[in-house]
């Protein structure tokens, strides 16, 4: 069964900070991973896209990894300011070419606070 | 060019009655994606169709949900007989047939 698994549940930090999400998942056959910002009452907004092949990309203060042979995904941000507070959600797609479609697979997200 | 546009962003039903969540995708393209967040829980895929298609309905429950994507006007959820247990979060998500999604704001339907 396709998994995504997201840690810590939530995280507090202080403005101005640096802090690190995890995702590990077991979603098979991969075919790219996706972090989302979603803010309280709105819905997600995509971050970063990679696919196989690329270990790291970059969206301003906001840097994801990607280590495929263990299945695990980091998002990093960096100077964090009061804005960042929302919710954190890993997204991995799966493609099954023989039946032309693709299945998308949810962590339940990490939630940040950011406080002054 | 407009985003993902859901409406009602709100919407309040009593038990028993019809909820119709509305969908219109993004301009140029043809995938419409249904999501349900329940409070606390991570999106969870119910329905996936491009125009006049359901192409995935999966995660769709068998009875008293139906979705669509005519021709011509937006995509459609619609909730028959509602329940407390349908009250959440439902969002829409849109592509142009590549995998990626654009996201609309949600609509909060809350059961009575």
């Amino acid at each position: 069964k396709n998994q995504v698994e997201q840690s810590p549940q939530s995280l507090i930090i202080l403005e101005g900070k640096n802090c690190t999400l995890q995702c590990n998942y077991t979603v098979s056959p991969f075919s790219n991973l996706r972090w989302y910002k979603q803010d309280t009452g709105r819905g997600p907004v995509s971050l970063t896209i990679m696919t196989f092949s690329e270990n790291t990309k970059s969206n301003g203060r906001y840097t994801a990894t990607l280590d495929a042979d263990t299945k695990q995904s980091s998002l990093h941000i960096t100077a964090s300011q009061l804005s960042d507070s929302a919710s954190y959600i890993c997204v991995v797609t799966s493609v099954h070419s023989g039946a032309g479609s693709y299945q998308l697979t949810f962590g339940k997200g990490t939630k940040l606070s950011v406080i002054p | 060019n407009a985003g993902v546009m859901q409406n009602p962003r709100h919407l309040v039903r009593r038990r028993g009655q019809e909820a119709r969540l509305r969908c219109s995708p993004m301009k140029g393209h043809s995938h419409v994606y249904w999501y349900r967040q329940l409070p606390e829980e991570g999106l969870k895929f119910m329905v996936y169709l491009q125009k006049e298609n359901i192409i995935d309905e999966s995660g769709m429950p068998k009875e008293r949900f139906s979705a669509e994507f005519p021709k011509e006007g937006p995509s459609i959820l619609r909730i028959q007989q509602v329940v407390r247990g349908d009250s959440a979060a439902y969002f829409c998500a849109s592509g142009a047939g590549s995998y990626e999604q654009y996201f609309g704001p949600g609509t909060r339907l809350t059961v009575t």
